[in-house]
This record gives structure tokens, C-alpha cells and sequence, in this order.
């Protein structure tokens, strides 16, 4: 399984955008990356997926690097309702196992 | 659509009983799966279910626990006897059967059942 880096935590004020990166430097070629995130007192819940190219959705926004090493999850305008731990997963080709890792907490001010 | 529902989101029990937990997927997701989070520690994989069939138990921490899923529909995860280390939250999660290598198997998680032992 490819391992994670990640910031243990991260500060952003609120309506500011947030860069999260993470580093997964053995990953392997068509293992693709998840991001999910868990809210204080919920499960964990997906916020986007990437293989190779840049992802939007209505959540986010993805940046894979070329040699996709490492990825980083961009939230154009945080809000108090991003705070969270957010976890970065590759997941290995051929399973649909995840594995999470240490995450991100995110702690949006006011 | 009715997400993944967990039953019961709490239960304290003593050292030495039983517990069962349930997980009811979301209609039509073949895959299943449980984590557990135990106190200041990551979220854990346990086991991966595809319909009634286990497809990954690597994560099991020992005989004490039981997993089952009759006929691919609901699963339980039971704990006997239970120990003070089986404390922690215990997620469930399901997804479609998308292709493998696609990326598009996206799970959904459900609010969780904490288990605490004393």
C-alpha cells in the first residue's frame, strides 16, 4: 500500500481558500487518489478523486502532481463547516481497499 | 436514497460480554466494509465484504471478532467476549460494484457505533 504524508493539522480563516497537500511518493502508476474527510461526530465522507488530471467538483478541487508524488485538495472558500480531519488515500490498483492514514485536522477561523 | 444506517450508535457493555453490532448499506451496494477507530489512534480497516462473501478480513484484530453478511444484504459485526482495548467508534461503509481500476467506487460511511467497554 502506498504510504501517506500529511500535515497533522492546518489553520485557515474562513471564505480564504485552503491548499491541503499530501505526499504519497510510492504510489504506483494507476493507483488512483481519494481524499475524505471526517466532520467532529459524523463518519468519514468522500469529497473527491483523481488519477492523473486536475478534478473540480462541487466540494473541491484536486491538484495531482505530474509525477504524482504528491497531490494537494483545495477548498476555494472555507467555511466553519470545513473544519475537519481530511484524509488523503490511494487506493491500490486491482482492490478496493482504503487505507486511511494520519489526516490532516483542519481548523477554519472565524 | 437512505444512506448507511449503524445500530445502536452507543452501547457500554462490561469486560467479558457480548455485543453485536449492525450495518444496513445502501440498497444495492455490494461492497461492505468496517473500520473501527479506537481512542487517539487512525481509522482502521477491518474487513471488506462483496455481497455475502469476504473479500478482506486482513484487518481483523483477533477470533473475538465475527463478521457476517447474510445474503449480501445487512451486516453484524459481533465482539465476544469484549475487552477493554475493543473500545472506539465503529464506521461501516458501502459502495457500488464499479469496475475495478475505474476509481469510481465511492464509499459512503455511516454515522458509526461507539462501543465503549468497561
Amino acid at each position: 500500500d502506498a504510504k501517506t504524508t500529511q500535515p497533522n493539522s492546518m489553520e485557515s480563516n474562513e471564505e480564504e481558500p485552503v491548499h491541503l497537500p499530501c505526499n504519497h511518493s510510492t504510489i504506483s502508476g494507476t493507483d488512483y487518489i481519494h481524499w475524505y474527510r471526517q466532520l467532529p461526530s459524523q463518519g468519514p465522507e468522500y469529497v473527491i478523486h483523481g488519477l492523473t488530471s486536475n478534478v473540480n467538483n462541487r466540494m473541491a478541487s484536486l491538484a495531482i502532481a505530474e509525477d504524482r508524488k504528491s497531490s494537494t485538495l483545495i477548498l476555494h472558500r472555507a467555511t466553519l463547516r470545513d473544519a475537519a480531519v481530511y484524509y488523503c488515500i490511494p487506493v491500490l490498483s486491482g482492490t478496493y481497499k482504503y487505507i486511511f492514514g494520519t489526516g490532516t485536522r483542519l481548523k477554519v477561523l472565524a | 436514497e437512505a444512506g448507511v444506517t449503524q445500530f445502536p450508535s452507543h452501547s457500554v457493555i462490561e469486560k467479558g460480554q457480548t455485543v453485536t453490532l449492525r450495518c444496513d448499506p445502501i440498497s444495492g451496494h455490494d461492497n461492505l466494509y468496517w473500520y473501527r477507530r479506537v481512542m487517539g489512534k487512525e481509522i482502521k480497516f477491518l474487513l471488506h465484504f462483496v455481497k455475502e462473501s469476504k473479500q478482506d478480513e486482513s484487518g481483523m484484530p483477533n477470533n473475538r471478532f465475527l463478521a457476517e453478511r447474510t445474503g449480501g444484504t445487512y451486516s453484524t459485526l459481533k465482539v465476544q467476549p469484549a475487552e477493554l482495548e475493543d473500545s472506539g467508534v465503529y464506521f461501516c461503509a458501502s459502495s457500488q460494484n464499479a469496475p475495478l481500476n475505474s476509481g469510481a467506487n465511492v464509499l459512503t460511511f455511516g454515522a458509526g457505533s461507539r462501543l465503549t467497554v468497561l
